[in-house]
């Protein structure tokens, strides 16, 4: 069984301070992990992703996440947030190769 | 432009009322699947198809229906709409086959349905 937990539904930043979204998994296999980001009235985007070999990821807009086996963990992380960063953001683990099994999502607001 | 399309992306409908929403994928994946999105509880699958003529059950397939006949297309049918099927539903794709889990799911714009 694999399941994602994100903490925090909303998080509020100010522009131009670090962005973290939390995420932990679960899954009994090893996990392909997943985030994507949803702007409003949008589909889903693909922001990184995590197979194999480097544990830091590095994906679009200047995000990135590091996978940590011991801690069952893959962190979204950013410097230096933009208005633009504004949307919700969604982990996701992918074990078996038929489904994404989502976290409930993360709001992020950023404050001028 | 390499795209997963949804039709319609919007609409209205009463308890009863049989309606299609239909997928599509330029993409030649193989792998096409139904999510329904609810706040709080971010998306979870209805069905899946791994190819064609070959389907299953996601976590939450009750009250939907689905079909893989071509390739490109994965509608997704409700016989007998209910109010508890009012959501935002994508429609995602991948390419499938021994790549499995690494593969990036693409997703397309969303259906959003209102069921009275």
């Amino acid at each position: 069984a694999q399941s994602v937990t994100q903490l925090g539904s909303h998080v509020s930043v100010s522009e131009g301070a670090l962005v973290l979204l939390r995420c932990n998994y679960s899954s009994s296999v090893p996990p392909y992990l997943f985030w994507y980001v949803q702007y409003p009235n949008q589909g889903l985007q693909l922001l990184l992703k995590y197979t194999t070999g480097a544990t830091l990821v590095k994906g679009i807009n200047g995000f990135e996440a590091e996978f940590k086996k011991s801690e069952t963990s893959f962190h979204l992380t950013k410097p230096s947030a933009h208005m633009s960063d504004a949307a919700e953001y969604f982990c996701a683990v992918d074990g078996y190769g038929n489904k994404l099994v989502f976290g409930a999502g993360t709001i992020l607001r950023v404050k001028s | 432009e390499a795209q997963v399309t949804q039709n319609p992306r919007y609409l209205i409908t009463v308890t009863g009322k049989k309606l299609t929403v239909t997928c599509s994928q330029n993409m030649n994946h193989e792998y096409m699947s139904w999510y329904r999105q609810d706040p709080g509880l971010g998306l979870r699958q209805i069905y899946y198809s791994m190819n064609v003529e070959v389907t299953d059950k996601g976590d939450v397939p009750e009250g939907y229906k689905v079909s893989r006949k071509e390739k490109r297309n994965f509608p997704l049918i409700l016989e007998s709409p209910s109010p508890n099927q009012t959501s935002l539903y994508f429609c995602a794709s991948k390419l499938g086959g021994s790549g499995g889990s690494q593969e990036t799911q693409y997703f397309g714009p969303g259906t959003r349905l209102l069921v009275l």
